[in-house]
């Protein structure tokens, strides 16, 4: 079955450490997005990318980083950088093609500093 | 420019009773509309959408959305909600700008069913 995969669910990070979050699809969607929700809170977009090899910042992209090598993977890194990294982390796909499908989610990462 | 309100943090509804979860957007030209359903812990999960023809549309679990070209709405209804159906719901647009434009979602909103 096609999907889009994150991984893991849960992830702990110790103060000043980088960590890396996966999102893998294989509904070959071109665009793939990363959105971080606090809780009772809507969707803030961190970072997206239309195309490989190509990326663009969100609305908070400072203390992140990402890359996109291969169209079936678009991992996201929180940096040192991030003074408030706990949060729950989606991953989404989607067509370019055309404007009818919206977005296919993935279960999501939640992120604790300890 | 683009832009998403669910003006309702939360909305309780009785078992049995009918829902309406409230969306109003923002855009120039022909909006792409979406509703999606978020449960605790989970990714999103697409409801329905609206992309063009009937202002009424169908979607999953029973849940329908009618579209208001005047009052640039798009409402979320459901005639007779379940307990299962309590969860944080997303309404999102889309506007055609040359290639397929980001969705923009609105902060969504919290419906809690009451036995």
């Amino acid at each position: 079955d096609g999907g889009i995969t994150q991984s893991p669910k849960y992830l702990f990070r110790k103060e000043g450490q980088n960590v890396t979050l996966s999102c893998e699809q294989n509904l070959n969607h071109d665009a793939m997005y990363w959105y971080r929700q606090d809780p009772g809170q809507g969707l803030r977009l961190i970072y997206y990318s239309q195309i490989v090899n190509d990326f663009q910042k969100g609305d908070i992209a400072e203390g992140y980083s990402v890359s996109r090598e291969k169209k079936e993977s678009f991992p996201l890194t929180v940096t040192s950088a991030q003074k408030n990294p706990t949060a729950f982390y989606l991953c989404a796909s989607s067509r370019v093609d055309t404007p009818n499908y919206g977005y296919t989610f993935g279960s999501g990462t939640r992120l604790t500093v300890v | 420019a683009q832009s998403v309100a669910q003006p309702e943090d939360q909305v309780n509804v009785a078992e049995g009773n009918p829902l309406t979860v409230k969306c109003t957007y923002s855009v120039s030209g022909n909006p792409y509309l979406f509703w999606y359903v978020q449960y605790p812990n989970r990714g999103l999960q697409f409801l329905l959408k609206y992309i063009t023809g009937d202002n009424l549309v169908k979607g999953s679990y029973g849940f329908e959305a009618e579209f208001n070209k005047s009052q640039t709405s798009f409402h979320l209804k459901k005639p007779s909600a379940l307990v299962s159906d309590s969860a944080l719901y997303f309404c999102a647009v889309r506007r055609l700008s040359g290639n397929t434009g980001k969705l923009i979602f609105g902060q969504g909103t919290t419906l809690q069913v009451k036995p």
